[in-house]
């Protein structure tokens, strides 16, 4: 059993396509990370969250505690986005989902 | 401002044998996490430490060991290698005393590749 649900696995999407990935959680955290990973393995931390909604340029992450849930948008997806994105929570311990890989064509 | 460097970036070892793994922490950074990544897989906690104390493991044995340094810096080691243990080995660092609420700089990994 996974402590963290991700959806969708594999994500194509044309330039300018508004993206969603989600993230559902069964364990209690204190705090839910988005990570990007570029292919070659460098890890990028895009947010941190422990309620509501934080924006960072193209990036909105928000995050439901009573539901477990959160969610990764992309406005005006770009090539360059082309990454793996994976969510973690700060649990009793770390836990990482197994990552969505997003493929944006122009 | 270094960030999070990570050493070797590539080894191969083979089974039976042991391996240390170095991280230096961002410039500030006195909390040290390190994590494993298999082929396709997100990453799985391996441990976090604090003060030179392990403060936090995940599900890994006590063939995984680590150290910190009045520096900061870390060792992470593996002893008694498995062909399983091939994978990336990440560390990360945060500027946080509380384990799970600071944000996390990650180095580019040292891949392991056990023969």
């Amino acid at each position: 059993k996974n402590e963290v649900e991700q959806s969708p696995q594999n994500l194509t999407a044309q330039e300018g396509e508004f993206i969603t990935i989600n993230c559902s959680y069964s364990v209690g955290i204190s705090a839910l990370h988005w990570l990007q990973q570029h292919p070659g393995g460098g890890i990028v931390s895009l947010f941190m969250l422990s309620s509501g909604k934080k924006k960072h340029g193209r990036l909105i992450a928000t995050i439901n505690i009573q539901e477990k849930h959160s969610s990764l948008h992309i406005t005006a997806s770009h090539p360059r986005d082309s990454a793996v994105y994976i969510c973690a929570v700060a649990g009793n311990q770390f836990y990482f989902g197994t990552g969505t890989s997003l493929t944006v064509i122009p | 401002d270094a960030g999070v460097t990570q050493s070797p970036t590539h080894l191969i070892k083979t089974r039976g044998q042991q391996v240390t793994l170095r991280c230096s922490p961002k410039s500030g950074h006195d909390t040290v996490s390190w994590y494993q990544q298999a082929l396709g897989q997100g990453p799985q906690f391996i441990f976090q430490y604090y003060e030179e104390e392990e403060r936090q493991r995940g599900n890994f044995p006590d063939r995984f060991s680590g150290h910190q340094y009045p520096n900061y810096s870390s060792e992470l080691n593996v002893n008694a290698l498995l062909l399983g243990d091939s994978a990336l080995y990440l560390c990360a660092s945060s500027p946080s005393p509380f384990w799970n609420t600071g944000e996390l700089f990650f180095g580019e990994g040292s891949r392991l590749t056990v023969l």
